[in-house]
Order: structure tokens, then sequence, then C-alpha cells
């Protein structure tokens, strides 16, 4: 099935700084997807990206497609300790599955 | 709330034993999905729904089952449970299960095989 690879895997910040987790698969991808799993709860997602090269915010938050579609990038800015939780891309399979990467968790130091 | 049930939120049992795990997808949603999250892990894709038919298969063990029922809800059978098993099981529910559709999460069983 379809693979995704996150680094890094743990990451930890001051509050105030910025942060990026990354994503890289070897096929070429139709869209991904990030989620956020805040500690003991539940993936929310977060949003898609579909077109090379596309870059969408939500506030602090920049989204990244590569322009091969084969990577992503998930930035925050100004970290948070709301910021803090599991960073999940997600990418599809064959056959309509939804494949997670590994997922980089965030702590932020107050 | 993202209008996903799962029951029950925990779960403790003993290796050998079978347990069933219930989802209900948030209404008018068609497609089920099964992930499994083991400690520190990311989520392994188990199974997919949609409408009563199987559409997806993950890594999903032998000794595990799953069914979406006439009503859309679905349940994960686990079977000769190992201490391996424990982990926190996630439903997931789509509108049809498309590729690129976001997924919707219940809030998790934790299984504890003891």
């Amino acid at each position: 099935g379809q693979q995704v690879m996150q680094i890094p895997q743990y990451q930890h910040v001051q509050e105030g700084e910025d942060f990026t987790t990354y994503c890289n698969s070897s096929t070429t991808l139709s869209n991904i997807q990030w989620y956020k799993q805040r500690p003991g709860g539940h993936p929310v997602f977060l949003i898609q990206l579909v077109k090379s090269g596309e870059v969408k915010k939500q506030k602090r938050l920049t989204f990244q497609f590569g322009e091969a579609k084969k990577n992503s990038s998930l930035h925050i800015t100004a970290t948070q300790t709301t910021d803090v939780g599991t960073y999940f891309c997600a990418a599809p399979g064959g056959a309509n599955n939804l494949f997670f990467g590994t997922g980089t968790r965030l702590t932020v130091i107050p | 709330d993202s209008g996903v049930t799962q029951t029950p939120k925990h779960l403790i049992t003993a290796t050998g034993q079978r347990v069933t795990l219930r989802c209900s997808p948030r209404s008018g949603d068609l497609s089920v999905y099964w992930y499994q999250q083991s400690l520190d892990q990311g989520l392994q894709f188990l199974i997919q729904y949609y409408n009563g038919e199987e559409r997806a298969k993950g890594n999903i063990l032998e000794r595990f089952s799953a069914q979406q029922f006439p009503d859309l809800h679905s349940e994960l059978n686990l079977s000769s449970l190992e201490l391996g098993d424990s982990a926190l099981y996630f439903c997931a529910s789509t509108t049809s299960g498309g590729a690129g559709e976001k997924l919707f999460f219940g809030s998790g069983t934790q299984l504890s095989v003891l």
C-alpha cells in the first residue's frame, strides 16, 4: 500500500518558536491531507492539498504541497501550548483507502 | 463532536478472548474505516466498508474481522486476543469513501489485553 514517511518523529520547541513537519512519498500523490491528534484525543482533519505547489494557510499554520506532489510540509509559526499534539499526514492508497504517516509529536515548552 | 460514535470507550480482557467493537458513523455517511493505533505508533489502516460491502483491506490479521450492517453501523471483531493487540482502535466515517474525502473519527476504543 501507499507509504508516506514523516519526519521528525518528535519535536520539542519553546513556546514562540516555529515548528515544521515533513511528509515524503516515493510515488506521486493525488492529494494529501493533514490531521491533528491532541493527547488523549482522536485525529481531527485540518486540511487537504490537491494541486502541485499548493500553499494554504490557517492562521499560524502553513501547509505546502510539493511541485512533484511527492512531499508536503506543515509549518507552525510562533507555537503556542494549544499546538501540542501529534500531526499526521495522510495520502490515498489504492482502492480509496487512506494511509497515514507515522506522525510528528509536538511538545511545546511554556 | 465528530458525530461518529464508538463503544465501548474502554475494554479490558484476557489473552485468548474475543471482543466486539462497535461504531456508528455520522448521519448520512455510508463508508466506515477501522484503524489501529498502538502506543507511540501511527494509525494502521485495517479495513474499509461502503454501504455494507468490504471495499478495501489493509494490514488486518486473520484473527480480526469486521462487517457493516444495513443500518450502516459497523463492528470489528477481534478473536484469540494476544498481548500485542492492546491498542486504541478508531473508527472513522466519510460520505462515500472516495479518495480525497476527509475522515471523521470517533473517540476510539482503548483495548487492554492482560
